[in-house]
């Protein structure tokens, strides 16, 4: 069965850098599919950050364009999040999940990690 | 960005029906998929595409709807039932609703 495991730093300073990783088991993630971070803020709403794909390609949310950076390492199977400059407002749950890619919809979700940004 | 608008909370009794709101900003086709998250575990995947269920999925959820008003049916609620309901679309940039918290009296 495929299992995705997030993990990071629980707390990070403002302006500095976040930085996850997503550990995938069951699945190897250049056979197929896009990998996703998605992150839940405090009050419920949620938000799609970006994907890499599994030949290596990346898209992002608009919003998060300039801040972020997904990226992989095969021989692991696991994929990366590094959100830049972050704020009190990055405060968040952060989960990585797979996407089926013909229809965009997030089919294995990992347990999320709780990352608190503050001084 | 398309916006997604729901319900906050619902109450029901267990054995009834409940509907589950979701009404798009655009039209997205038929691209509309619900989860469900209980407190402490990530979101389950449950309905994909409007009205596919997915695998494991017990056959008492059903979803509906095309594009701009999407509705998931729970028939009969279960008390296991109790969570928050996030309905999501894929025909642009993946968006979420803010979710409906679903009660079990």
């Amino acid at each position: 069965e495929i299992q995705l495991q997030e993990s990071g730093p629980g707390l990070v300073k403002p302006s500095q850098s976040l930085s996850l990783t997503c550990s995938v088991t069951g699945y190897t993630i250049t056979s197929g599919y896009d990998w996703s971070w998605i992150r839940k803020f405090p009050g419920n709403k949620m938000e799609w950050m970006g994907y890499i794909s599994y030949s290596g390609s990346t898209n992002y949310n608009p919003s998060l364009k300039s801040r972020i950076s997904i990226t992989r390492d095969t021989s692991k199977n696991q994929f990366f999040l590094q959100l830049n400059s972050v704020t009190t407002e990055d405060t968040a749950t952060y989960y990585c999940a797979k996407i089926i890619t013909t229809t965009y919809y997030f089919d294995y979700w990992g347990q999320g990690v709780m990352v608190t940004v503050s001084s | 960005d398309t916006v997604l608008t729901q319900s906050p909370a619902l109450a029901v009794s267990p054995g009834e029906r409940v509907s589950i709101s979701c009404r798009a900003s655009e039209g997205v086709n038929s691209y509309m998929h619900w989860y469900q998250q209980k407190p402490g575990q990530q979101p389950k995947l449950l309905i994909y595409k409007a009205s596919n269920l997915a695998s494991g999925v017990p056959a008492r959820f059903s979803g509906s709807g095309s594009g701009t008003d999407f509705t998931l049916t729970i028939d009969p609620v279960e008390a296991d039932d109790t969570a928050t309901y996030f309905c999501q679309q894929s025909w642009n940039d993946p968006t979420f609703g803010s979710g409906t918290k679903l009660e079990i009296k």
